[in-house]
């Protein structure tokens, strides 16, 4: 079975700033789809980026970047210019290839606040 | 608009009360999906189903049970036999089950409380 490990239960940034959210995964599997999701106040879930494992490019979304190490099972979050909208729950997820269902295993999240 | 709506968006029930909760998509997806979210912890699966009349358990399906009758409609029931049923509940769906892009769409969930 897949476990994903968010060691940051909680962080906080500059608005203007950058961070960075760490997310570590155990799997036994090659190939594999990693994701982050955030879930802010409204606690509506939003997809924010994704990679695929067998691509060494990490993927880019505007503000958002990843840094996808695979050897050392390690897929950090990465926002740039941080505002004040970023303030939410972050979760890192995992999805096997084939999945047999596109089912996700999510960390446990990191609650990142941004101070203006 | 196309979405996922679930009802209600806060539910409370007395202990020992089966609870039916609400999960409809209009996105014309196969897949869809419940989870729960307790403080502190990220999503755990309880149920998917890939397709109308068939669904499978997901890491605690303990206590719950679900049906899908209609391709659009996927209500979860929270059984009395759950011992700790006080929770966020989420519902997904996706186009299907396979591919890179086929991400998950997620409804506004429903906060239930036990008294």
């Amino acid at each position: 079975a897949q476990t994903v490990t968010q060691s940051q239960p909680e962080m906080s940034v500059q608005e203007a700033e950058t961070v960075t959210l760490s997310c570590t995964y155990d799997t036994s599997e090659s190939n594999y789809y990693l994701f982050w999701y955030k879930q802010p106040p409204s606690r509506q879930m939003i997809l924010v980026i994704r990679q695929e494992a067998y691509k060494q490019q990490n993927a880019t979304e505007n503000r958002f970047s990843v840094n996808f190490q695979k050897a050392a099972k390690s897929f950090s979050l990465k926002i740039s210019d941080s505002q004040l909208g970023d303030t939410a729950m972050y979760f890192c997820a995992f999805r096997r290839i084939p999945s047999g269902g596109n089912m996700l295993t999510f960390g446990g999240g990191t609650r990142l606040m941004v101070k203006p | 608009d196309g979405g996922i709506t679930q009802s209600p968006k806060y539910l409370f029930r007395k202990e020992g009360q089966n609870v039916t909760l609400s999960c409809e998509q209009n996105l014309n997806h196969d897949a869809m999906y419940w989870y729960r979210q307790d403080p502190g912890q990220g999503l755990r699966l309880i149920y998917y189903s890939q397709i109308v009349n068939d669904f499978q358990k997901g890491d605690i399906a303990e206590g719950y049970s679900v049906s899908r009758e209609k391709k659009e409609s996927f209500p979860l029931t929270v059984t009395s036999a759950q011992k700790n049923p006080t929770a966020f509940y989420l519902c997904a769906s996706s186009i299907g089950t396979g591919g890179f892009y086929n991400e998950q769409f997620f409804g506004p969930g429903t906060r239930l409380t036990v008294l």
